[in-house]
Order: C-alpha cells, then structure tokens, then sequence
C-alpha cells in the first residue's frame, strides 16, 4: 500500500511555543490531505482538510490561526501549532488519499504524539 | 456521511476467523463502505472497502448485505497482531472526509 509519514514522531515542548507537524506521501501524489486529532482512549476527529495549492477547510470549533495548515505541494502538507499549551497535547495523525476525487483509499500516517509542558 | 454502529468490543480465539459486524442502515447510494483498523498508539490502517459486492483481498473479507444496510468484515485466522480497535465508515470516496465512530476492540486470545 502507499506509505505516508510523519514527522516528528514524538515532540515535548513548553507552553507558548510553536511546534510543526511533517506530512508527506512518500510514493504517490495526494492533492487532499487530512489532519486529525486523536485524545487518549478516544476516537479520531478530523480537524481540517488540506488541499494543494489552496486554503484548508477546518471542522467546526477548530481554531484555523492556531492550527495552521500549509499544503506547499502534492506530497507534502504541514500543521503547525502555534502557542501551544497543555490542552493540546494530543496525538496528531494526517491521511492522505490516493486519487483525487475518485474512488480510492486514504492511507494514514503513522501520528506524531505531541506533549506541551 | 452515513452513521455507523458496531460493537463496542469482541473477543476472538487465535486462528479462528474474526467476524466483525457494522450496521449503517442509512447508507447513501454513493457511499462506500470503508474498513481502518488502529493498532495502539499507531496511525489507522487501511484494511478495505466495497460499494455493494463483496471484495476480499490479502488482510479481509468484505460481506455487504444485498440492502447494503450492514456488512461483516471477516479476519479469516485472526493472529494476536490483529488485535486493534476496527472502523467501519461509510463515505464517498477518496476525498471525502472520513468519520470515525468508536469502532470495535477486537481482542485476539491464545
């Protein structure tokens, strides 16, 4: 199947800093990537959606000028978390489809567990 | 996106075939029906998906009802590495968002 990464794996970083989330489709084109938010014990909530070349779509209640989203290219799209603070640490997971627009699959990266201090 | 209900936990023997239930009875005719699994602390994994025939591949069994109102992922030899919370979603294709319920801890035991 197609891989996507993350990166990083991991970050801890103190309250009041900017931290940026790495989502690459490593063999194929993704013209929509997908960022989601994941809480412990909890399940998956999408929290915007980033195409190539254009603004991301952001799911009701998520904050666009804290979560910012770049999609600089067809295989790479960031999430940037400015001012972080403790609530939100989480685990950050991006997906990436396989076609654009037509019958596929959305092939997930692997998260990038975020701890602010 | 068509809501989902499954299960909220099933235990399986290792080696026997892991039947997965999910209803969506609300299933729009251009919605696909998608299955993700989430191993602890990882990304969700693809496993497959079907419209309205029943598909199969390396990893699963897809049935679909001929109403298309549930299906039934089936693990053949389910291992203990299958154990995982399970998805099932209804959506429209690739660039279409994807919802995840709850899903179905799926525990495998020796």
């Amino acid at each position: 199947g197609a891989v996507v990464s993350q990166h990083p794996s991991r970050v801890i970083c103190k309250s009041g800093t900017s931290v940026k989330i790495e989502c690459r489709s490593l063999d194929f084109q993704a013209t929509t990537m997908f960022w989601y938010r994941q809480f412990p014990k909890k399940s998956l909530m999408l929290m915007a959606t980033s195409n190539e070349g254009s603004k991301a779509t952001y799911e009701q209640g998520v904050e666009k000028d804290k979560f910012l989203i770049n999609h600089a290219s067809l295989t790479l799209s960031t999430l940037t978390v400015t001012s972080a603070h403790p609530e939100d640490s989480s685990f950050y997971i991006c997906s990436a489809g396989t076609s654009g627009g037509a019958v596929g699959t959305q092939y997930f990266g692997p998260g990038t567990r975020l701890l602010v201090l | 996106d068509a809501k989902t209900t499954q299960p909220p936990s099933m235990d399986c023997a290792e080696g026997r075939a892991a039947n997965l239930p999910c209803n969506h009875s609300t299933i729009s005719g251009n919605e696909y029906v998608y299955w993700y699994r989430q191993i602890h602390s990882q990304g969700p994994q693809y496993i497959i998906h079907g419209l309205k025939n029943n598909e199969t591949n390396e990893m699963a069994s897809l049935i679909i009802t001929e109403d298309r109102k549930s299906s039934t992922l089936i693990l053949p030899h389910a291992t203990l590495r299958d154990t995982a919370v399970y998805y099932c979603i209804a959506a429209t294709g690739t660039a279409s968002k994807l919802t995840f319920g709850t899903g179905t801890r799926l525990q495998v035991t020796l």
